[in-house]
């Protein structure tokens, strides 16, 4: 089962910030949090990760809190084309051994 | 780099027929993944392989599936004696055994209908 827990739905005027949080209080020290996403009917897409620290890439950016047991993916300014299912996985990172176990995500719609 | 490819897009299969989904890895990929999304539900984990083995096949259904990866080609899913009820979309992801993070890069998908 899935260690993770998402709102089932959130909506988000494009141009504007969408804040995306995660519960995953069972977190153990060494496990990753990381967060994928799926336009309807593609494959899903990597988006991000990180233990710790917060972390920014050219897609988004993820805020961890100090004690590991939420997180917050952040899409600065969510186009439509942002509109998707997005999932938030902890899993340990080494070795390439570990299952992907994907929960129910949350379902961003951006609206014009 | 092209990505993740897999092949068919689609398929179409009777009951009882059999039906094979390919995946080949990014290249320089030596991990493939297969996952199963029934419509309006989630993705779920079938199985993990390496070349010509297989490490991880706690989500495959017990009988009519298999999966290999060979030392040459792609990986492949087969389904024998196909039911409705195996209607879904089959993913297939692939990640390097060198990078710490191991990211799971996904294909577009194979979309099987059991008529």
């Amino acid at each position: 089962d899935a260690k993770t827990t998402q709102p089932p739905s959130m909506d988000c005027a494009e141009g504007r910030a969408a804040n995306l949080p995660c519960n995953h209080s069972t977190i153990s020290g060494n496990e990753y949090v990381y967060w994928y996403r799926q336009i309807h009917s593609q494959g899903p897409q990597y988006i991000i990760h990180g233990l710790k620290n917060n972390e920014t890439n050219e897609m988004a950016s993820l805020i961890i809190t100090e004690d590991r047991k939420s997180s917050t993916l952040i899409l600065p300014h969510a186009t439509l084309r942002d509109t998707a299912v997005y999932y938030c996985i902890v899993r340990f990172p080494q070795g390439g051994s570990e299952k992907l176990v994907f929960g129910k995500g949350t379902k961003l719609t951006v609206n014009p | 780099n092209a990505g993740v490819m897999q092949n068919p897009r689609h398929l179409v299969r009777r009951r009882g027929q059999e039906a094979r989904l390919r995946c080949s890895p990014m290249k320089g990929h030596s991990h493939v993944y297969w996952y199963r999304q029934l419509p309006e539900e989630g993705l779920k984990f079938m199985v993990y392989l390496q070349k010509e083995n297989i490490i991880d096949e706690s989500g495959m259904p017990k009988e009519r599936f298999s999966a290999e990866f060979p030392k040459e080609g792609p990986s492949i899913l087969r389904i024998q004696q196909v039911v409705r009820g195996d209607s879904a979309a089959y993913f297939c992801a692939s990640s390097s055994d060198r990078g710490t993070y191991n990211e799971q890069f996904f294909g577009p998908g194979t979309r099987l209908t059991v008529l």
